[in-house]
């Protein structure tokens, strides 16, 4: 059964830093891997999306990588602002469905 | 562009009483849809979804049912809500691979 695990649980940097938010999974056999955004009390943001056959995608200041064989996925953030401070969730394909991690709690501070 | 629609966006019923939550998706013909609820402290957990009309998966048992009556018109159904029925129940949906998901239904079982 596949398991995703995000670490760490919650991040809090001053502005500007780069920061690397890590997520893991137990079956190296995925689809793809999916980061969404989520703001307190709303839905969710795809932020990228990386097919298995890919090792990064890049969005502005965002860029994320996989390791199919090490079963690992980081995002990278640059030049941090505040208004990134959101919850960020990993998500692994498997055919049409979607296992989620339980998230990174980022909070980034003037 | 595709958009998606969830209503309501809170809702407060008593143990025992009925649900229905209505998601329906826009700009789009015949996507997967995806009923996922997050509880407090948890992660995403995926309830049902439907790769066409009439067609539904489940991914747990529980109280809860889903229905898709039309091509984008997806239903969350319960006949008598439980205390552990309350959460934030997101709906998305996806045609290729990455999934979009909408605004959320706070559900709180009183």
């Amino acid at each position: 059964k596949q398991e995703v695990t995000q670490i760490p649980a919650a991040l809090s940097v001053p502005e500007g830093e780069n920061l690397v938010l890590n997520c893991s999974f137990t079956d190296s056999a995925i689809y793809n891997l999916q980061w969404f955004r989520q703001d307190p009390g709303k839905g969710l943001t795809s932020l990228l999306l990386i097919q298995s056959s890919q090792r990064e995608q890049t969005s502005g200041r965002l860029n994320a990588s996989l390791d199919k064989s090490s079963g690992r996925s980081t995002l990278y953030i640059a030049a941090s602002q505040p208004g990134d401070s959101a919850t960020y969730l990993c998500a692994v394909g498997n055919t049409d469905k979607l296992i989620f991690g339980t998230g990174t709690r980022l909070q980034v501070f003037p | 562009s595709q958009t998606i629609h969830q209503w309501p966006a809170t809702l407060v019923q008593p143990v025992g009483s009925p649900l229905s939550l209505e998601c329906t998706v826009e700009g789009t013909s015949n996507p997967n849809l995806y009923w996922y609820r997050q509880a407090a402290g948890r992660g995403l957990q995926l309830l049902f979804y439907s790769v066409g009309i009439g067609q539904i998966s489940s991914e747990v048992p529980q109280n809860l049912s889903a229905s898709r009556p039309q091509d984008r018109q997806f239903i969350l159904s319960s006949k008598k809500l439980l205390l552990s029925d309350s959460g934030f129940y997101l709906c998305a949906w996806s045609v290729m691979v990455e999934q979009y998901f909408g605004p959320g239904t706070r559900l709180t079982v009183t």
